[in-house]
């Protein structure tokens, strides 16, 4: 079966930094995916990790350790449309299977 | 706009009523899903297409019948649902070819059954 753990909801201050960890335990891996998701919007692709190590993307950085089985996504100098459901997704063939996602709220 | 569009984007339906959700997308991409996304709830993989071919059923109940008639459109038909299969309906593609495969979304169906 596949296991895809990340928290339900953070808050974080207009141009803080956070951290979203997802920890995972599945049957394949192919590679792991962060996608943004807000209300009632298409899930959008953020990231790719296949082999360890650090990702970045401008202010979005995404971390692998597969001996582990977690990543990371981290968010930096936070912007009000960053408000926003997270979802952590690990591939295995052609499939993905997804956390519930994380709910990030951006206070000003 | 990621290149994958879904009609309709609100539907709203009866136990005994036929519909259909429509997924169309134009990135020139040889796969095709159907997701359900409930509230709370991870995405739950219902159907994988690949190159035209049903490669994956989850257990899904037989309320919901796909149809993939070429690479670029896939539907999903709808009979007899229950108020428990109200959700959102997510069409999402991509090109298999060994690499990251991203996959593409649409904007989804959010379905009522009332």
């Amino acid at each position: 079966g596949q296991n895809i753990d990340q928290p339900t909801e953070m808050t974080a201050t207009e141009g803080a930094i956070v951290q979203i960890n997802c920890t995972y335990q599945t049957s394949g891996f192919n590679g792991l995916f962060w996608y943004q998701q807000h209300a009632g919007e298409a899930p959008t692709f953020l990231s790719y990790n296949v082999l360890d190590g650090l990702e970045e993307k401008g202010r979005f950085s995404s971390f692998l350790s597969r001996s582990k089985g977690y990543s990371y996504l981290l968010l930096k100098e936070l912007q009000m449309k960053d408000s926003a459901s997270y979802l952590c997704a690990v591939r295995d063939d052609y499939k993905l299977s997804f956390g519930a996602g994380t709910t990030v709220t951006v206070r000003a | 706009e990621t290149g994958v569009t879904q009609t309709p984007r609100h539907l709203v339906m009866g136990m005994t009523n036929k519909k259909s959700l429509k997924c169309e997308q134009h990135l020139g991409h040889n796969a095709m899903y159907w997701y359900k996304q409930s509230a709370k709830k991870p995405l739950e993989l219902m159907f994988v297409y690949n190159f035209k071919e049903q490669t994956e059923n989850n257990s899904v109940p037989s309320r919901f019948s796909p149809e993939c008639p070429n690479s670029s459109h896939l539907f999903l038909h709808l009979h007899t649902l229950q108020p428990e299969d109200s959700a959102l309906y997510l069409c999402a593609s991509t090109y298999v070819a060994g690499g990251s495969d991203t996959q593409y979304f649409g904007p989804g169906t959010r379905l009522t059954v009332l």
